[in-house]
Formats: structure tokens, sequence, C-alpha cells
């Protein structure tokens, strides 16, 4: 079946590292792909997406590109800042005939130091 | 335009009691999906309403139910309450039922069962 696959957390970083959160999917047809980020004690919110292969999503300085010759949708920042510090989730939507089923990854906590 | 409002925001009830939380979607949304979150499960798709129809609904038992009113407006009741429906909901309203599903995220309602 469809599924998400994102590094284990949690992921300590310093402030001004590169980051990267690894996501993998598996899915049939064409999946749209996206990235939520959930604040401490917030809901989760839309970073970014891409709909279809080689789109490249951007928001607040993070970047991910839909590569559907790896399957893969790999979260990147250049210089992470302590306000960065959230759990990050992967998510693929599928529309098949009426339905939609969006299937999430379990989520990656991120930590950033000073 | 408001955001997803979700009341209450904290509950505390006890085993076997029930328990109704409210989702009130962004203007002109019509579909609303409910998910539980949790630290060992991560995020559990509830269900979908979109039009007071449920569109999708996750694996969970029978004592979790919903429906949605005619102004869009979601609620979630959960009766014979265990000890693990402790759990973060969240409440998500999207614009459509199809197409790339980007969803909006309101706070949360924190459920605590003792």
């Amino acid at each position: 079946g469809d599924s998400v696959t994102q590094m284990e957390g949690p992921v300590t970083l310093s402030e001004e590292a590169f980051l990267t959160i690894n996501c993998t999917y598996t899915a049939t047809g064409y999946p749209s792909l996206f990235w939520y980020v959930q604040y401490p004690g917030e809901g989760l919110q839309l970073l970014l997406k891409a709909t279809k292969a080689d789109d490249k999503g951007s928001n607040k300085g993070f970047e991910a590109t839909y590569r559907k010759e790896t399957t893969s949708f790999h979260l990147e920042k250049g210089s992470v800042q302590v306000s960065d510090s959230a759990v990050y989730f992967c998510a693929l939507s599928k529309v098949a005939g009426n339905n939609r089923k969006l299937i999430w990854g379990l989520g990656t906590s991120l930590a950033v130091n000073p | 335009k408001a955001g997803v409002t979700q009341t209450p925001r904290y509950l505390i009830k006890t085993r076997g009691q029930q328990v109704t939380l409210s989702c009130s979607p962004i203007s002109g949304h019509r579909s609303v999906s409910w998910y539980q979150q949790t630290p060992g499960q991560g995020l559990q798709f509830l269900f979908e309403y979109f039009s007071e129809t449920q569109r999708n609904k996750g694996n969970f038992p029978g004592r979790f139910s919903g429906r949605q009113f005619s102004n869009s407006r979601s609620e979630m009741n959960v009766s014979t309450l265990e000890l693990g429906d402790s759990a973060l909901y969240l409440c998500a309203s999207s614009f459509g039922a199809g197409g790339s599903h980007e969803q909006y995220f309101g706070p949360g309602t924190r459920l605590t069962v003792t």
C-alpha cells in the first residue's frame, strides 16, 4: 500500500547548520507531496508542496524537490535558526475517483541550539 | 480570514465518559478532516467530511464518530472513553474534496482521560 517514510528523530543542530530531513514514499500513480511543520503547542502548518515530478517547493528558506526516480521529497534548509525547532511531517496525497487519501509520515523532531 | 478554530482547547475526562469536540473550518472550506495525534503513533486519520457526508474513514473503532453541519462546522464524538484515547485531536479544513490536498489545521484539542 501507499506509505511515507521519514528519517527518525530527534535531529539536533546548531544554529546556521545545514538541515536535511529525508522523506521517501511508496505510491502508485502521481501523488502530490507536502511538508507540514508543527511548532510546540500548535497545530500543523503547510510548509511547502509539490504536485508533480521535478517540482520544487520552497518557503521560509526551506526547499524540497519531488524526485519521482528516487521516490523522495527531502526537506532542506541552508542555515537553520532556533525558531525552526519544531516537528516536521512529510505527507502524500492521492485522488482516486471521488476519494482522496492523505498519508503521513511519523514526523521528525528538530531541535536547533543557539 | 479567520483560521480553523477548535473548542475546547483542553479537556479532562474520566474513563467511560463521552466527549464531543468541535471544529469550525475556514470560511468557504467545505471539507473537514479529523486526526488523532499521539507521541507513539504519530498522526492518524479518523475521518473526513465534505458537504455533510463522510467521505473517508480511518481504522478507528465505532466509538469514534463525527458529523458535519450545513455550515461546514464539524463535531467529533468519542463514547466510552478509554485511557488510550488521551491525545491531541486535530481538525483540518480544505476547500474541496479533490485535487491537491492542502489542508489548514486548527490548534487542536488536548484530551486527557483519567
